[in-house]
């Protein structure tokens, strides 16, 4: 299976900063790189797909970068609603793998 | 609009069986994957099993040979048979679906206790 490590586990942050939340995988995933939005007792939400793609809907402030093993999920300007938590996911192979989640806080 | 909409969650005890069925609009299960992925209390989410349109299955090696994946397609609707359950198999189970390899859709969750 694929390993996915995402780096903070945690972070606090004030409206308007620039947020950077990076996935790795163990091998490589191609563009095959998912992101998510989990608010506190919501299903999560698709924010990016294929590594850079911005879903229907999304808010141009997310965007998403990297191939291979490496990826990058960037806020530019923190909005109230953007506290949650994220999580990677890889589809490149069975079976689908989560990194862990990194959860934005209120600084 | 695209919806899904899970059921059957409750108590049930280690050894137990249960069914979670996800009732899907605005596509057809036939035509589509459907997912099911589960997240234990405040823990990360963790994939669970996926039929694909054109019937292949696939399980998580933990879930593998307690947890069956069907549909029934006059119903639109998912099933998720957990037999064997144990302690570690609660978490809320949510219904998923997309097009791709990117899950788009979510139902709103169920919530599955395996306790004595």
């Amino acid at each position: 299976d694929i390993q996915m490590t995402q780096s903070p586990s945690s972070l606090s942050a004030s409206v308007g900063d620039r947020v950077t939340i990076t996935c790795r995988a163990s091998q490589t995933v191609s563009s095959y790189l998912n992101w998510y939005q989990q608010r506190l007792g919501k299903a999560p939400k698709l924010l990016i797909y294929t590594a850079s793609n911005l879903q229907s809907g999304v808010p141009s402030r997310f965007s998403g970068s990297g191939s291979g093993t490496d990826f990058t999920l960037t806020i530019s300007s923190l909005q109230p609603e953007d506290f949650a938590t994220y999580y990677c996911q890889q589809s490149y192979s069975t079976p689908p793998t989560f990194g862990q989640g990194t959860t934005v806080e209120i600084k | 609009e695209v919806q899904l909409v899970e059921s059957g969650g409750g108590l049930v005890q280690p050894g137990g069986s249960l069914r979670l069925s996800c009732a899907a609009s605005g596509f057809t299960v036939s035509s589509n994957y459907v997912t099911w992925v589960r997240q234990a209390p405040g823990k990360g989410l963790e994939w669970v099993s996926v039929i694909y349109g054109d019937g292949r299955i696939n399980y998580a090696d933990s879930v593998k040979g307690r947890f069956t994946i069907s549909r029934d397609n006059s119903k639109n609707t998912v099933y998720l048979l957990m037999s064997s359950l144990r302690t570690e198999d609660t978490a809320v189970y949510y219904c998923a679906s997309g097009v791709y390899s990117a899950i788009d859709y979510w139902g709103q969750g169920t919530l599955v206790t395996v306790s004595s």
